[in-house]
């Protein structure tokens, strides 16, 4: 079956460390985002990417870092500048262009040690 | 920038009752999409509706393009409904603006 694949599902970091969250997708989608949420709000766009080699900020990406260099995999990088990276991470992906349906993976929890 | 906003931020149903979520967005868009987040995180897509009304098992969805309103209902509820519900309209690009999403909890 076609689909996104997150892991590790819980990951532990501690302080000054830098961690990786792996996405994989499938569907053969051209357009992969990552969204950070946090309790009781919304889901916030940290990067997005609409082809491979290319990706771009989105509104919450100080501390993060990403990389687009296959199209099936967009990992993120949680680095020790982001202040406070204890939250639930979700990758998505969808073609690009007009209006398409957003596929999620089952996201990565994030705590500090 | 779009402003999203639910209502309500949560709600209790006895098994069976009609369960209605709204959801509203400031400025006009083509699409809107409801989206179901389960209680383990994984977030599936329900609809994804420009005009009418969509309807797929005891779920409908409606939309009001000139009120910039949309409302997802879930007839004869159930517990297996429990979950997070959370609207979403296109930003720039495919990039998607999201409500804060409203939790169900479904009693027997």
């Amino acid at each position: 079956d076609g689909g996104i694949t997150q892991s590790p599902k819980y990951l532990f970091r501690k302080e000054g460390q830098n961690v990786t969250l792996s996405c994989e997708q499938n569907l053969n989608h051209d357009a992969m985002y990552w969204y950070r949420q946090d309790p009781g709000q919304g889901l916030r766009l940290i990067y997005y990417s609409q082809i491979v080699n290319d990706f771009q900020k989105g509104d919450i990406a100080e501390g993060y870092s990403v990389s687009r260099e296959k199209k099936e995999s967009f990992p993120l990088t949680v680095t020790s500048a982001q202040k406070n990276p204890t939250a639930f991470y979700l990758c998505a992906s969808s073609r690009w262009g007009g209006d398409q349906p957003q596929h999620f993976g089952d996201g990565t929890r994030l705590s500090i040690l | 920038k779009n402003e999203v906003e639910q209502s309500p931020q949560n709600l209790t149903a006895q098994e069976g009752e009609f369960i209605t979520i709204n959801c509203s967005y400031s400025v006009g868009i083509s699409a809107l999409h409801w989206l179901q987040q389960h209680p383990g995180g994984g977030i599936v897509s329900l609809f994804m509706l420009s005009s009418g009304k969509k309807k797929h098992g005891r779920l409908i969805a409606t939309i009001n393009i000139q009120e910039k309103h949309s409302s997802l209902h879930i007839t004869a509820s159930h517990p297996r409904d429990s979950a997070v519900y959370i609207c979403a309209v296109p930003a720039a690009g495919n990039k998607l603006t999201f409500g804060g999403g409203t939790r169900v909890l479904v009693k027997p």
